[in-house]
């Protein structure tokens, strides 16, 4: 069965400082991998996707985030932090199309000035 | 474009009550799904709908149901309303089901159960 572990389910970091979300998956065959943000009273909203192809995946906001099979990861990193990408940030994977997608728990990131 | 739009924003039911959530996807979405968001589970996939057939199911009891209109938009349904349904709903709508297409999500509803 699928699964996905979010590191951390609080993550501080200063304004302008690198950001790292961690996040491993577990999945019998290669996986589609997303990233979305959700902030304080709203739905999700896609940073990225992975589905096939280049393992380094580049984002809205200035996210990206890496591939990495040999280690079932799909890490999200911002080089500068930015007060406005202070929210809460969701790591999904999903073995194929038209199959729901399984969520982390989720890591709430604080950007202080 | 519009996005998707659930109605209404918040909702308060008391224990056994039912309730009934909406979600208009964006135009030309076929896919609608749903989940459940509490702080101690996170994101819970409810279940899936394609061009008005239940085509995906998560793991929740029978008093959850949902149905989709040949328009696409979605209603789901709880029955019997327990505390612990308090809960974020979100709706979500996808173009098809061929090809991995993001989930685009609504604001969701919020329901509380007194």
């Amino acid at each position: 069965a699928q699964s996905v572990t979010q590191l951390g389910s609080h993550v501080s970091v200063s304004e302008g400082a690198l950001v790292l979300l961690r996040c491993n998956y577990s999945s019998s065959v290669p996986p589609y991998l997303f990233w979305y943000v959700q902030y304080p009273n709203q739905g999700l909203q896609l940073l990225l996707k992975y589905t096939t192809g280049a393992t380094l995946v580049k984002g809205i906001n200035g996210f990206e985030a890496e591939f990495k099979k040999s280690e079932t990861s799909f890490h999200l990193t911002k080089p500068s932090a930015h007060m406005s990408d202070a929210a809460e940030y969701f790591c999904a994977v999903s073995e194929k199309a038209g199959t729901a997608l399984i969520f982390g728990k989720g890591t709430t990131l604080s950007v202080s000035s | 474009k519009a996005g998707v739009t659930q109605t209404p924003r918040y909702l308060i039911k008391t224990r056994g009550q039912q309730v009934t959530l909406s979600c208009s996807p964006i135009s030309g979405h076929r896919s609608v799904s749903w989940y459940q968001q509490t702080p101690g589970q996170g994101l819970q996939f409810l279940f899936e709908y394609f061009s008005e057939t239940q085509r995906n199911k998560g793991n929740f009891p029978g008093r959850f149901s949902g149905r989709q209109f040949s328009n696409s938009r979605s209603e789901m349904n709880v029955s019997t309303l327990e505390l612990g349904d308090s809960a974020l709903y979100l709706c979500a709508s996808s173009l098809d089901g061929k090809e991995i297409s993001p989930l685009h999500f609504g604001n969701g509803t919020r329901l509380t159960v007194t």
